[in-house]
């Protein structure tokens, strides 16, 4: 069974800019949770989404936003991004909703690197 | 807001030497979780912890839930260069079913 897949791997833009990142969940997972990873912050919880629903959202920006399609995919879309925005964005799917009385393992994506210059 | 904090935040040892890294916080949460996680990946789940006391064994890992939900402890004996990574806790904030992370342990076992 394939894992979560996300792209791109690497990206590169500068100040001002937009950018669209994809995951794929793992096949039969409906939710999708991300978070931004960087050196002084750590793992931060950005957004999760089930059934092309948000289900919950992290204490970020209206600038970051995302959606979910009905096979489950989702993307997150970064806009007028600053430098502070560079970071390890991953993407984790999981079976059913995720939080609360539901623990079921999430399994995290390798991650976009995302640069802002 | 709830915040964990983990400790240390680096750890540097020899092959075959134990080491405990501590997650804590001020707040209660319902679960709380244990990661390890690759240059390149993404986190991987270890553990999940539910009950206050709770204590889970994972080959050379324990984990260990506090009485009172909010602390746990990682504890890795006879450590090995595998063991080489960022270890992370997370805990389920309770009312709204985020998942908070604490700032992660490098951990870096030598050989």
């Amino acid at each position: 069974k394939a894992g979560v897949t996300q792209t791109p791997r690497y990206l590169i833009k500068t100040r001002g800019q937009q950018v669209t990142l994809s995951c794929s969940p793992i096949s039969g997972h409906r939710s999708v949770s991300w978070y931004q990873q960087t050196p002084g912050q750590g793992l931060q919880f950005l957004f999760e989404y089930f059934s092309e629903t948000q289900r919950n959202k992290g204490n970020f920006p209206g600038r970051f936003s995302g959606r979910q399609f009905s096979n489950s995919r989702s993307e997150m879309n970064v806009s007028t991004l600053e430098l502070g925005d560079s970071a390890l964005y991953l993407c984790a799917s999981s079976l059913a909703p995720w939080g609360g009385a539901n623990t079921d393992t999430q399994y995290f994506g390798p991650g976009t690197r995302l640069t802002v210059l | 807001t709830q915040l964990l904090e983990q400790s240390p935040q680096f750890l540097s040892i020899q092959e075959g030497e134990n080491l405990t890294v501590y997650c804590n916080s001020s707040s209660v949460f319902s679960s709380l979780q244990w990661y390890r996680q690759e240059p390149g990946e993404g986190p991987v789940l270890l553990v999940t912890v539910v009950t206050g006391g709770e204590v889970k064994k994972l080959k050379r890992l324990t984990f260990q839930f506090g009485d009172a939900r909010k602390d746990s402890s990682l504890h890795i004996t006879a450590a090995q260069t595998g063991d080489t990574g960022l270890y992370l806790c997370a805990g389920v904030a309770g009312n709204t079913g985020k998942l908070i992370f604490g700032q992660g342990t490098t951990l870096q076992v030598k050989p």
